[in-house]
Formats: structure tokens, C-alpha cells, sequence
């Protein structure tokens, strides 16, 4: 089973930031929070991952909660190439193939 | 640099019937592994490779095969098709170490009937 909870869908304007929340409330301290995306039926794309601290490059901010049970991706701007399936993971560091994706949240972008 | 590549990208089987879909990858990673995507779900774990000549299983290894014999290519067997593995295929590579990150192929779609 996905150690994450996401919301099934959820909109946003093009040209606003989307805020997709995730929750981890049983996550390690070892393990980090990853975000891929998946867009139609492409393979899965890395977007970002996390430990503890706000993490942010070229593609989205990630917001980690202090106590480390939660976690927002904001992509600043979205546009339209953004609307996807956006799936949240939690990893253990030294194992690089243990990522359980659940169902994800489909973001849809709107004009 | 053509990342991880997925052959074939559609295949329709017969019950029965056996087939290999195949992945190669040019980025010299030592992980690799295949997951399957149902509809309307996310991608699990079928087999995994850490290296050349080392295999494990994932959440759903049932009914499928692997081996790595070199570091490039992972190869997926399906010994006996039967319609509960219509699915669409996805293999990833990454780096050995703490936070590699995944790259997937483009998948191949596969139809049991």
C-alpha cells in the first residue's frame, strides 16, 4: 500500500500557482518525499524531492510541514503542459526502487 | 543520449502465448526495474535489478520473469499470457546511491486476449 494520501483531482487557472497537497503522517526519518508526474500515458517524470527542508528548483517548490507528516508541490505558474497526474512518494534513501505509487492527483489546468 | 527505450510500444497476445518486451537504457545506471499501470492506477513494482546478474521481486512478480545479464538491457518474460496482465508496461533506470533519481521509458502497452 502508498504510505501517501492525495486528493483524486483537482483544477487550477493557467498562469496560477497549483498547490497540490500531500499527507505522510506515518513517514520515517529516513525516508524522503519524492514528486513525479505523469502526463497522458508518458512514463512517470521527475519533478523534485525533499527530506526536511523547502526545496525548490527549475519546475516546482516543494513545502515539507515541520513535523514532517505533510507536504504541498507548487508549481508557480501552471500552464497547460502541466496537466497531469502528479504522484507523491515516500522513499527509504538507500533503496532506489522502493517507490509505491498510489492513484495520484490529477491536476487539470485550465484555460 | 536516448534515456531508457521500451520495445514494443503496443503488442496484443493470446492467452497463452509467451513474449519478452524489452528495455535498454544508455545511461550506465546499475538499478533497474518494471512496473505495470492498471487503469485509473498508479505503477507497481513487478521485478528490480541492483546490478548485472542480480534480480528481486516486487509487490506483483507473479507470472513474470527477468535477468540482467549486462548493465544496458533488463528484459521482462511473459512465460504464459493470461488477460489479467493487459496492462501498460513501464520500465525505469536510475543510479545506485541515496537520491537517484528515476527515468522511465515510454512504456508498452500490452492486450491479453
Amino acid at each position: 500500500d502508498a504510505k501517501t494520501t492525495q486528493p483524486p483531482s483537482m483544477d487550477c487557472a493557467e498562469g496560477r500557482a497549483a498547490n497540490l497537497p500531500c499527507n505522510h503522517s506515518t513517514i520515517s526519518g529516513n525516508e524522503y518525499v519524492y514528486w513525479y508526474r505523469q502526463i497522458h500515458s508518458q512514463g512517470p517524470q521527475y519533478i523534485i524531492h525533499g527530506l526536511k527542508n523547502n526545496e525548490t528548483n527549475e519546475m516546482a517548490s516543494l513545502i515539507i510541514t515541520e513535523d514532517r507528516k505533510s507536504s504541498t508541490l507548487i508549481l508557480p505558474h501552471a500552464t497547460l503542459r502541466d496537466t497531469a497526474v502528479y504522484y507523491c512518494i515516500v522513499r527509504v534513501r538507500s533503496n532506489n526502487n522502493d517507490m509505491r505509487f498510489g492513484a495520484g492527483t490529477r491536476l487539470t489546468v485550465k484555460p | 543520449n536516448a534515456g531508457v527505450t521500451q520495445t514494443p510500444k503496443f503488442q496484443v497476445l493470446k492467452t497463452g502465448q509467451s513474449m519478452t518486451l524489452q528495455c535498454a537504457q544508455d545511461m550506465n545506471h546499475e538499478y533497474m526495474s518494471w512496473y505495470r499501470q492498471d487503469p485509473g492506477m498508479g505503477l507497481r513494482l513487478i521485478h528490480y535489478s541492483v546490478g548485472a546478474g542480480i534480480t528481486d521481486q516486487g509487490e506483483v512478480p507473479n507470472g513474470y520473469n527477468v535477468s540482467r545479464s549486462t548493465t544496458e538491457d533488463f528484459p521482462l518474460r511473459l512465460l504464459s499470457a493470461a488477460p489479467s496482465q493487459t496492462s501498460v508496461y513501464f520500465c525505469a533506470s536510475s543510479y545506485a546511491g541515496d537520491l537517484g533519481e528515476a527515468f522511465f521509458g515510454q512504456g508498452t502497452r500490452l492486450t491479453v486476449v
